[in-house]
Formats: C-alpha cells, sequence, structure tokens
C-alpha cells in the first residue's frame, strides 16, 4: 500500500523568506509520480509541481522547487520568497502504476505568511 | 483556472436524500477521478473512470455511484445520504490512463452540506 506523511500541520513563515515543507512516502513500486498541491481558503486545489520517480534532476516551478531524496524517500517543497497570498494549505500526493495511479493524498500542511 | 468544471459550486440537503454532481474534464481528458475530502477522512480516492469506463475504485460506498458519458463529462450520484457524507466533493482529470506521470487537474469542488 502506498503512503504519504505530511509531519507539519502549521507553520508560519515571514513575507520574503523561503521555508520548506516535508513529505515522506512509501512505496514498493519503482514507477511512481509526486505531486504537491495547494488549497486556498477557497477550496480548490491547485497543482503546483511534480516529480517523478525516473527524472533525474528535481523539479522547478517559478517559486516552487522540489527537494526529491529518492534513497530517503522524501519530496519536500521548497518555496522561495514567499507572499501573502501563499497562505494556504498543501499537500503532498502520489500516484503509482499498480494502483491505478489515484493519486494517494498526505494530511497536508496549513502554512500562514506573516507580513 | 484548471479547465476541469463542476456544478453546483454548493449542495444542501437533507438526510436520505439523493444528489447528482456534475463534472467536466479539461479538453482533451480522458481520465475522469472523484475525491472526497472530509474532516476526518482527509481526502480520499473514490473512483476513476476511462473513456467511458470504470477503471478503478477506492473507498466508495455502495449507496454512491458513478458514470462518464460519451461526451466525457462525469456525474457522481449520492444517495440515501447521511450527515456524514457531508464533505467537499472533487473531480479532477488527466490526459490519459497507465501513467502515473500524469498530473491530475481539479475542479473548483463540489460542497455538500446534509442536514
Amino acid at each position: 500500500a502506498q503512503k504519504i506523511t505530511q509531519t507539519q500541520p502549521g507553520m508560519f513563515v515571514q513575507e520574503k523568506e523561503a521555508v520548506t515543507l516535508d513529505c515522506t512516502y512509501d512505496t514498493s513500486d519503482p514507477s511512481y509520480g509526486l505531486f504537491w498541491y495547494k488549497q486556498p481558503s477557497s477550496g480548490e486545489m491547485i497543482f503546483l509541481i511534480y516529480q517523478g520517480s525516473y527524472d533525474q534532476q528535481n523539479a522547478t516551478e517559478g517559486r516552487y522547487s522540489l527537494n526529491f531524496q529518492k534513497a530517503r524517500k522524501s519530496a519536500n517543497l521548497v518555496i522561495s520568497a514567499s507572499q501573502l497570498g501563499d497562505s494556504a494549505m498543501y499537500f503532498c500526493a502520489m500516484s503509482v502504476r499498480d494502483a491505478g495511479n489515484k493519486l494517494t493524498f498526505g494530511g497536508g500542511t496549513r502554512v500562514l505568511v506573516k507580513p | 483556472d484548471s479547465g476541469v468544471t463542476q456544478t453546483p459550486k454548493h449542495l444542501i440537503t437533507a438526510t436520505g436524500q439523493r444528489v447528482t454532481l456534475r463534472c467536466s474534464p479539461r479538453s482533451g481528458d480522458l481520465s475522469v477521478y472523484w475525491y472526497q475530502q472530509s474532516l476526518d477522512q482527509g481526502l480520499q480516492f473514490l473512483i476513476q473512470y476511462y473513456n467511458g469506463e470504470e477503471r478503478a475504485k477506492g473507498n466508495i460506498l455502495e449507496r454512491f455511484s458513478a458514470q462518464q458519458f460519451p461526451d466525457l463529462h462525469s456525474e457522481l450520484n449520492l444517495s440515501s445520504l447521511e450527515l456524514g457524507d457531508s464533505a467537499l466533493y472533487f473531480c479532477a482529470s488527466s490526459v490519459s490512463l497507465g501513467s502515473p506521470t500524469d498530473t491530475q487537474y481539479f475542479g473548483p469542488g463540489t460542497r455538500l452540506t446534509v442536514l
């Protein structure tokens, strides 16, 4: 079975600083994808960044980067230069080929950016 | 805007009733996924359709059913509603069926309240 663990239920970050959100995963399937989604208070789920299990380089998308450490089974999200609009819930998720590519989600981390 | 549409945005109904949630995937996407987000169980996969056929089932109750139509829109039917069915229901879509690297794009969700 697949499992995603996000150990930080909530955190504060100062505007313009960087923040790292932790995510560890567990699967025995060698082919998987790791995703981060943002859920603002309005409720929608916004895709941020993706990392494939065979990707050699860490993914980056604008201010978002994914610190992928395969041996440690971690896929931490780094948000650089935090903005007030980054205040939201952040979910780490995984899809696995043998599980039909459904997404398995972690419990989420709530980020509050302070001015 | 992810390109995935869901209607209605909000739904308030009574226990024992039946409701239908509707989803239109992004243009070109053949896979549709349904997820439930509740306070006690987090985000859980319910069911997946690909090009009109059911392809994977998760923790979907027998009182719930879904289908995907020839125009690729999907409906999730919830019957004999209970208080515990109150949740945010998401539809997501992706291009294909078989790759864990496919990104799933989420609709805005339907917030169901059962009174």
